[in-house]
């Protein structure tokens, strides 16, 4: 059975820096990977998705794909106070028609001004 | 564009009673998906639907639950009866497409089973 494991955290990190957010999945045959943002009673939002090996930008957003290491690691610099929420990274398979995402349990941000 | 809509946004039932919850995706998503959400965990699936044809249930449990989604876009999921257990956020999510395309949750419904 597929699992997604992150550190749930709470990750502290001060204003202004990097955030780095880690991930590891278990399944080899999970080829999608994506990174969804929750705020607290909120549903999550999509941030990113990466499906090939390196990195890939969006603003202040990186996303880092190792498929040999089965490893998905999501940056963000400069952090802000608003980033503050739970980070989920799910996985997803290519193969056959089901292609519901497996998630992590989270890991909970604080960006302290 | 809308997002996904859900209704309702929160219910509170007793156990053994039983609830049902409704989707409207995004506008030209075929594939929806409900997920269930318990508290400090990530989302869980239950069910995908392409169009009106379920792909995959494998984690519906399917002596209590049920969803449906008649003529290919809103959809519905059923919980009867309820336990104490199925406290949780359920979330209904859509893509355009099966395969790498990103998917888009509705806000939620809030389920507590007392």
């Amino acid at each position: 059975q597929k699992e997604v494991e992150q550190n749930s955290g709470p990750l502290s990190v001060p204003e202004g820096a990097i955030a780095s957010l880690n991930c590891t999945y278990s399944d080899r045959v999970s080829q999608s990977f994506f990174w969804y943002r929750q705020y607290s009673g909120k549903s999550p939002e999509l941030i990113m998705s990466i499906y090939s090996n390196g990195d890939k930008e969006d603003g202040r957003f990186t996303a880092q794909l190792n498929k040999a290491s089965q490893y998905v690691s999501l940056l963000i610099r400069d952090s802000q106070p608003s980033d503050s929420a739970t980070y989920l990274c799910a996985a997803r398979d290519s193969g056959g028609g089901a292609d519901g995402l497996t998630f992590g349990k989270g890991t909970h941000l604080i960006i302290q001004p | 564009e809308a997002g996904v809509a859900q209704s309702p946004r929160y219910k509170i039932i007793e156990k053994r009673q039983s609830v049902a919850f409704w989707c409207n995706p995004i506008s030209g998503h075929a594939t929806l998906y409900w997920y269930q959400q318990i508290l400090g965990q990530g989302p869980k699936l239950l069910i995908q639907f392409q169009n009106n044809g379920v792909v995959d249930d494998s984690q519906l449990p399917k002596d209590r639950f049920s969803a449906e989604r008649l003529k290919g876009v809103d959809s519905t999921l059923k919980i009867q009866p309820a336990k104490l257990e199925d406290s949780a956020v359920y979330l209904c999510a859509s893509s355009r497409n099966w395969g790498n395309t990103g998917q888009y949750f509705g806000p939620g419904t809030r389920l507590t089973v007392t």
